[in-house]
């Protein structure tokens, strides 16, 4: 069966730090791979999202940036955080077929002080 | 642009009535519209999938309509449980093939024993 894992689970970082959040599937191959996030008391906001090894499209304007350096595993990044931020960001993938649902991993509460 | 639009007021009712909750969508009729059930600090996960030329999905206690005059699904959990309080998002696919999804705020739903 397949499974995605998504770490940290919460994350507490000054302001111009760096982030890496990383998130692995297995289980599947070629999946398509998301990065959203979550403001508080709102719905998902799509940030990055992959077809492929390399292949990735960013969605919003941002300090954030996303790589996929193998096929199953999906980075967050950001050089220097900003105080906005601090959210729930989650890791998701479907199958390449359209119509799909998205499987999520448990998310990470990052909070930029 | 394609927006969802969810009720972002909180849903009370009482154990055993019939909850009811909306999702509209603006522009284009969705190939599929999709619901999602949310518990705090947890990632979304997938219930239903309905696709625009089928009126009507069911999966035990849970039903969900698609209009595609009314531009609306509903989502309905009939016999509610204090376990069904959570937030339910709606999303809607993206017009390309690359599994994107297009959430509502989401509408939290509190059953009351």
């Amino acid at each position: 069966s397949q499974t995605i894992h998504q770490w940290p689970a919460t994350l507490v970082q000054p302001v111009g730090s760096p982030l890496s959040l990383e998130c692995t599937v297995e289980g599947t191959s070629n999946p398509n791979l998301y990065w959203y996030r979550q403001a508080a008391g709102r719905g998902l906001q799509l940030l990055f999202y992959s077809v492929g090894i390399g292949q990735i499209s960013s969605e919003v304007p941002q300090n954030l940036s996303a790589s996929r350096p193998q096929d199953r595993q999906f980075i967050l990044s950001s050089k220097k955080l900003l105080l906005s931020d601090s959210g729930f960001y989650l890791c998701a993938w479907s199958v390449t077929e359209r119509g799909t649902e998205a499987f999520f991993g448990q998310g990470t509460r990052l909070t930029v002080v | 642009s394609q927006k969802i639009e969810q009720n972002s007021e909180a849903l009370n009712i009482q154990e055993g009535k019939t909850a009811t909750l909306t999702c509209n969508y603006t522009n284009y009729s969705p190939a599929y519209l999709q619901w999602y059930r949310q518990d705090p600090g947890r990632g979304p996960v997938f219930l239903l999938l309905i696709r625009e030329n089928e009126k009507e999905k069911r999966k035990e206690r849970l039903k969900v309509t698609f209009d595609t005059t009314l531009k609306q699904s509903l989502f309905h959990i009939t016999a509610s449980q204090p376990a069904d309080s959570a937030t339910y998002l709606c999303a809607r696919g993206g017009s390309s093939n690359t599994g994107k999804l297009i959430f509502g705020q989401g509408t939290t739903l509190q059953v009351k024993p």
